[in-house]
């Protein structure tokens, strides 16, 4: 199985930048994902990185590093409705795994 | 174009019932999956149903079953119901059946057993 971790929580100020790191152990790699969750809601999917490297979208953009099992996720001109639960969440290379294996989420406060 | 939906979205039960959840994928989309979310925590994989059969399990006990129609839909089902089982159940949909695309979120069920 995979064992991801990423931090609980982070606050931030409105129009500053967050960095929410994960790291991950799998037996094989095939994928990572974010997802933003604002509380009571579903998942939105948010990123997809499977080669190493930087993938931009607007104001978010995440990094995947597959040998150090490293990937962050980083929010730039922060706003209220940012507030909201992170989630990291890979996917494995081996045949017939077709899950989503998911941290517990980093929880984000943007402060006014 | 509509997106993945689900029902119910709140339901109270009590220990010891059975309860069915429902999920229709986002247009163009064949493979469902099912999530359990206990608060705090991320989402855990269920299992994943294509072409009508079940893939994939996660380590969830055999009160969970499901099923999924020839429409893409799909259906989970828990029995006798602990309290533990109090959780947002999610469904996530996706295309073309290999697995390796990325997944769509319904709004959730959201499941109090008493």
């Amino acid at each position: 199985g995979q064992n991801i971790d990423q931090p609980t929580e982070m606050t931030a100020t409105e129009g500053a930048i967050v960095q929410i790191n994960c790291t991950y152990q799998t037996s094989g790699f095939n994928g990572l994902f974010w997802y933003q969750q604002h509380a009571g809601e579903a998942p939105t999917f948010l990123s997809y990185n499977v080669l190493d490297g930087l993938e931009e979208k607007g104001r978010f953009s995440s990094f995947l590093s597959r040998s150090k099992g490293y990937s962050y996720l980083l929010l730039k001109e922060l706003q209220m409705k940012d507030s909201a639960s992170y989630l990291c969440a890979v996917r494995d290379l081996r045949s017939n795994d077709y899950k989503l294996s998911f941290g517990a989420g980093t929880t984000v406060t943007v402060r006014a | 174009d509509a997106g993945v939906t689900q029902s119910p979205t709140h339901l109270i039960k009590t220990r010891g019932q059975q309860v069915t959840l429902r999920c229709s994928p986002k247009s163009g989309h064949d493979t469902v999956s099912w999530y359990q979310q206990a608060l705090g925590q991320g989402p855990q994989f269920i299992f994943q149903y294509y072409e009508e059969e079940e893939r994939q399990r996660g380590n969830f006990p055999d009160r969970f079953s499901g099923h999924q129609f020839p429409n893409y839909s799909s259906e989970l089902n828990v029995n006798a119901l602990l309290l533990g089982d109090s959780a947002l159940y999610l469904c996530a949909s996706s295309p073309a059946g290999r697995g390796s695309e990325t997944q769509y979120f319904g709004p959730g069920t959201r499941l109090l057993v008493l």
